[in-house]
């Protein structure tokens, strides 16, 4: 199975912060790495898809980098309603993993 | 609107079964690749199962496989979860999750169904 772990593990930042979170895989998923938001007792919410490409809906602050093994979902300016758990995941090989989290917090 | 709406969460006994089941509407139901995907409380999420949209592939996480059962009814726009065996380490919220087409992410997810074994 491909591990994902993610860092940080959470973070505090204020609004109009620029905010970078990091993927990393255990083997290569060329691009094929896909970004969550969750807020609290949400569902999950698709914001990037196959490493760069925004979910349609999804601000233009939040956008997407990388391949193989090494990925970053950047949050350009930090707005109030983007304070959740973000997760990646893999979808280069089954069974599909996630990354552990990272919560943004309110500095 | 595009919707996915789960129910058969319950409490229930460990080495017991549950069938969980989840309403699709505002899409094509059998063209898409469907899947479920859990999370224990206060942890992150883990996929649990999978199924293509004519239900001829189903893909199951080590976790799970040899006691749950994914399937669907393309006739009725519903997916479902049969789960036996039943352990504690099961306790989570039950969320089902559409597939995209193409490079696959899960672009629709359902509220969840919470499914306690104790």
């Amino acid at each position: 199975d491909i591990q994902m772990t993610q860092s940080p593990s959470s973070l505090s930042a204020s609004v109009g912060d620029r905010v970078t979170i990091t993927c990393r895989a255990s083997q290569s998923t060329s691009r094929h790495l896909n970004w969550y938001q969750q807020k609290p007792g949400k569902a999950p919410k698709l914001l990037i898809y196959v490493a760069s490409t925004l979910q349609s809906g999804v601000p233009s602050r939040f956008s997407g980098s990388g391949s193989g093994t090494d990925f970053t979902l950047t949050i350009s300016s930090l707005q109030p309603e983007d304070f959740a758990t973000y997760y990646c995941q893999q979808s280069y090989s089954l069974p599909w993993t996630f990354g552990q989290g990272t919560k943004v917090e309110i500095k | 609107e595009v919707q996915l709406l789960e129910s058969g969460g319950d409490f229930v006994q460990p080495g017991g079964s549950l069938r969980l089941s989840c309403a699709a509407s505002g899409f094509t139901f059998s063209t898409y690749a469907m899947n479920w995907a859990r999370q224990a409380p206060g942890k992150g999420l883990e996929w649990v199962s999978g199924i293509s949209g004519n239900g001829v592939s189903t893909y199951y996480a080590d976790s799970v496989k040899g006691r749950f059962i994914i399937s669907r009814d393309n006739s009725k726009n519903t997916l479902y979860l049969q789960m036996n065996s039943l352990r504690a380490e099961d306790t989570a919220v039950y969320y089902c999750a559409k597939s995209r087409l193409g490079p696959d992410a899960f672009d629709i997810w359902g509220q969840g169904t919470m499914v306690t074994v104790s």
